[in-house]
């Protein structure tokens, strides 16, 4: 299996634009998650789907930030407008519905510049 | 709100050192601690210790879970640059959906030849 996969690798872009991110988890794995990784607040929970519903939005900013899963291979994390403190590593996750499943699986992550 | 503290923040050692991270954490009704490894980019998974299998090895690395103390310890023995990264600890509890870990702020290690 590739594992997951996420993409662009890097963005720069500048403040106002919209931002896509885009992944796509293991096959077979029901959960996906989006992280924010930054120095100042670490590992952060953004969202989560589980069977492409979303279960847990909590760890979402603010309204600028937008999460979807139309299907079971395919997810993206918006932002619009984009703003300099949207700044950070974001990564996706997933992980199977059986036993042990807190085991998440990273992909490598967008590094996300905003000037 | 669950909890993760690692300690130390970072750490210098020499190839061939013995290290020891701490995690510990405030969790309602615990279910596993994970332990990751960050280099570069990604984490990657190293351990999952739950209440029926508290201690895991796998070559130089070993860690334990200790619920009375509601703490872990990652051991590294004999130390190499490639062991150079961050290490994260995380933890889940009964209460939420698996996989809605709460990390802590990782422990970032530098080998030096």
């Amino acid at each position: 299996d590739a594992g997951v996969i996420q993409s662009p690798r890097h963005e720069v872009t500048e403040m106002g634009q919209e931002v896509t991110l885009r992944c796509k988890p293991i096959s077979g794995h029901d959960y996906l998650f989006w992280y924010r990784q930054t120095m100042m607040r670490g590992l952060e929970l953004l969202i989560y789907f589980n069977n492409n519903v979303p279960i847990d939005d909590s760890g979402m900013p603010e309204d600028r930030f937008s999460a979807k899963m139309p299907n079971a291979s395919f997810s993206t994390l918006k932002i619009q407008p984009s703003e300099p403190r949207d700044s950070a590593v974001y990564f996706c996750a997933s992980s199977w519905q059986g036993p042990a499943n807190e085991k998440l699986f990273f992909g490598s992550g967008t590094q996300l510049s905003v000037l | 709100e669950d909890k993760v503290v690692q300690s130390p923040l970072s750490l210098v050692v020499h190839e061939g050192d013995t290290v020891t991270l701490n995690c510990s954490y405030e969790v309602t009704n615990f279910r596993s601690l994970l332990w990751y490894k960050q280099e570069k980019k990604a984490p990657t998974f190293l351990f999952m210790l739950t209440s029926s299998g508290i201690e895991k090895k796998s070559g130089r690395l070993s860690s334990i879970l200790d619920k009375k103390e509601l703490s872990s310890i990652l051991n590294i023995t004999a130390t190499q640059t490639g062991d150079s990264a961050i290490y994260l600890c995380a933890v889940g509890n009964y209460n939420t959906n698996a996989g809605k870990s709460t990390f802590g702020d990782g422990t970032t290690l530098t080998v030096k030849p």
